[in-house]
């Protein structure tokens, strides 16, 4: 079944622990990007990666980090999450960046106290 | 710079009432697609439609149509004969691609409540 997965569903973590959110998709997918969503500001995209080896900004980078070593596996990771990082994280993927749908994974809620 | 407006944060209908969920782009890009997404209760989005910047035909699929025009930047949804299953959130998203730039908007969403 064509997917992306993301992993955990739920975490709640203090400030200032490094945590990371994997996200892996099965369709070849070169495209991958991370957004969050909060209550009345939509999702806004933090990171994107175009391919392997190549990712770029989104509107709300700051406090994240991204990695793409290998196509299927594009990890979120939180140096030192703070609470304003309290959000719920989706990940998405898409054969040709811009012109066909997001898949999006099942969402990461994240609390951080 | 791109822009989505929702305008609509909230609708409630009666079921078997029409609906139109009304988004407004701004691009200064020729070249664009538009998108509409579904997000139900439990949480996931679900693709529901695309246009690229030169189709404005219309399109209609089952209850559920889509009128897309240029001239006034607006990408409206709407959906025949609402049911308690359309209730969600949906969100309309301008997405540009050229070379290795890519930015995609959301708008902030319109939650539809429909009432049996």
């Amino acid at each position: 079944e064509a997917q992306v997965t993301q992993n955990p569903r739920y975490l709640i973590t203090v400030t200032g622990k490094k945590l990371t959110v994997t996200c892996s998709q099965n369709m070849n997918h070169e495209y991958m990007s991370w957004y969050r969503q909060d209550p009345g500001l939509g999702l806004r995209q933090i990171y994107y990666s175009m391919n392997v080896e190549v990712t770029d900004k989104g509107d709300v980078p700051e406090g994240y980090k991204v990695s793409r070593k290998e196509k299927r596996n594009f990890p979120l990771i939180l140096e030192s999450p703070s609470p304003n990082q309290t959000s719920l994280y989706f990940c998405a993927s898409s054969r040709i960046p811009g012109h066909m749908p997001l898949h999006f994974g099942n969402g990461t809620r994240l609390t951080v106290t | 710079a791109q822009k989505v407006t929702q305008a609509q944060t909230e609708i409630s209908v009666v079921e078997k009432e029409d609906v139109t969920l009304d988004c407004v782009y701004e691009t200064r890009d020729t070249t664009y697609y538009l998108f509409w997404y579904k997000q139900p209760p439990s949480g996931e989005l679900v693709f529901l439609i695309r246009r690229n910047s030169f189709d404005e035909q219309n399109e209609i699929s089952g209850r559920y149509s889509w009128n897309f025009q240029k001239s006034t930047s607006s990408f409206n949804f709407t959906i025949t004969a609402s049911q308690v299953v359309d209730s969600a959130v949906y969100f309309c998203a301008l997405s540009v691609a050229s070379g290795g730039y890519q930015k995609v908007t959301f708008g902030t969403g319109t939650k539809l409540q429909v009432i049996p």
